[in-house]
C-alpha cells in the first residue's frame, strides 16, 4: 500500500478483556516495529520483526502482550487480560530491508483505551 | 543505564528565528541519529537521518549535527514559521540492532 495502515485507529476496551492491533507495512519493507506511546511521553519500543522472525522483543512490557507477523506482511499485536496502564497510542513503523538510514514510516497509531 | 534526553519540553520562538533542539544520550553507541517531526494525532514523519562518521547534514532550513565526543546532536530550524509548530523527536539506534530508541521529544511552537 501507500502508507502503513492501522487498524483500529480507536479502540474502547473494558479492563480484562483481549485485544489485537493490525498494522499492514508498506509493500515491500521487510522490516516492521511497534512502539508505544503514552500521552505527552515518546515512544516507547516493543518489538521489532525482520521477515517474519522477531530478533529484539525486549520491549514487551509483560508476558500478557505478544505479536507476530505471518507472510513477512501484516503484523498483529496482541494485549491480553488488558490492564489501564496498557492504555496508550499503539504506533507501527515500516522500513525497507531493516536499513535505518532509510527511516520509519509510520502509521497513525491505533488509540486504545481500557476503562 | 541508557538514556535518550530532549532539551527541554516546549520550546517557543518568534516567526524567522532559528530553533535549536538539543538531544543528548548516555550509555548508547549509535552509528546513527534520526529525526522526526510528530503533529498532534499523527505518527511522526521521518526528517533526517545523520550518520557518527558525520559532523553535520543539511536538508532545506534544516541542519542537524552529531558530537560523538559530547553524545548530543543539535537539531536546528532557520527562518522558522508556524507551520513548523510540532512535536519534534529524536531516535538513535541501540547497537548491534537495526531498531531505533526514541526521546520524549521537545514541542516546537512558533508564533507569528
Amino acid at each position: 500500500g501507500a502508507g502503513v495502515s492501522q487498524s483500529p485507529s480507536n479502540k474502547v476496551t473494558e479492563k480484562g478483556k483481549d485485544v489485537e492491533l493490525r498494522c499492514d507495512p508498506i509493500s515491500g519493507h521487510t522490516a516492521l516495529y511497534w512502539y508505544r506511546q503514552s500521552l505527552g511521553q515518546g515512544l516507547e519500543f516493543l518489538i521489532y520483526f525482520q521477515g517474519n522472525s522477531a530478533p529484539d522483543k525486549s520491549g514487551l512490557p509483560s508476558d500478557r502482550f505478544s505479536a507476530e507477523r505471518t507472510g513477512g506482511s501484516v503484523s498483529t499485536l496482541t494485549i491480553q487480560r488488558t490492564q489501564q496502564e496498557d492504555s496508550a497510542v499503539y504506533l507501527c513503523a515500516s522500513s525497507l530491508g531493516g536499513r535505518v538510514k532509510d527511516g520509519y514510516t509510520f502509521g497513525s497509531g491505533t488509540r486504545l483505551t481500557v476503562v | 543505564s541508557q538514556k535518550i534526553e530532549q532539551n527541554s519540553e516546549a520550546l517557543n520562538i518568534q516567526e524567522g528565528k532559528t530553533a535549536t533542539l538539543t538531544c543528548n544520550y548516555t550509555n548508547y553507541s549509535p552509528a546513527y541519529l534520526q529525526w522526526y517531526r510528530q503533529d498532534p494525532g499523527r505518527g511522526p514523519v521521518f526528517l533526517l537521518l545523520i550518520r557518527e562518521n558525520e559532523k553535520e547534514k543539511r536538508k532545506e532550513r534544516l541542519k542537524v549535527t552529531f558530537d560523538t565526543t559530547l553524545k548530543q546532536s543539535l537539531f536546528h530550524i532557520t527562518a522558522s514559521q508556524p507551520a513548523d509548530s510540532a512535536t519534534y523527536l529524536c531516535a538513535l539506534d541501540k547497537l548491534g540492532n537495526n531498531d531505533m530508541r526514541f526521546g520524549a521529544g521537545t514541542r516546537l511552537t512558533v508564533k507569528p
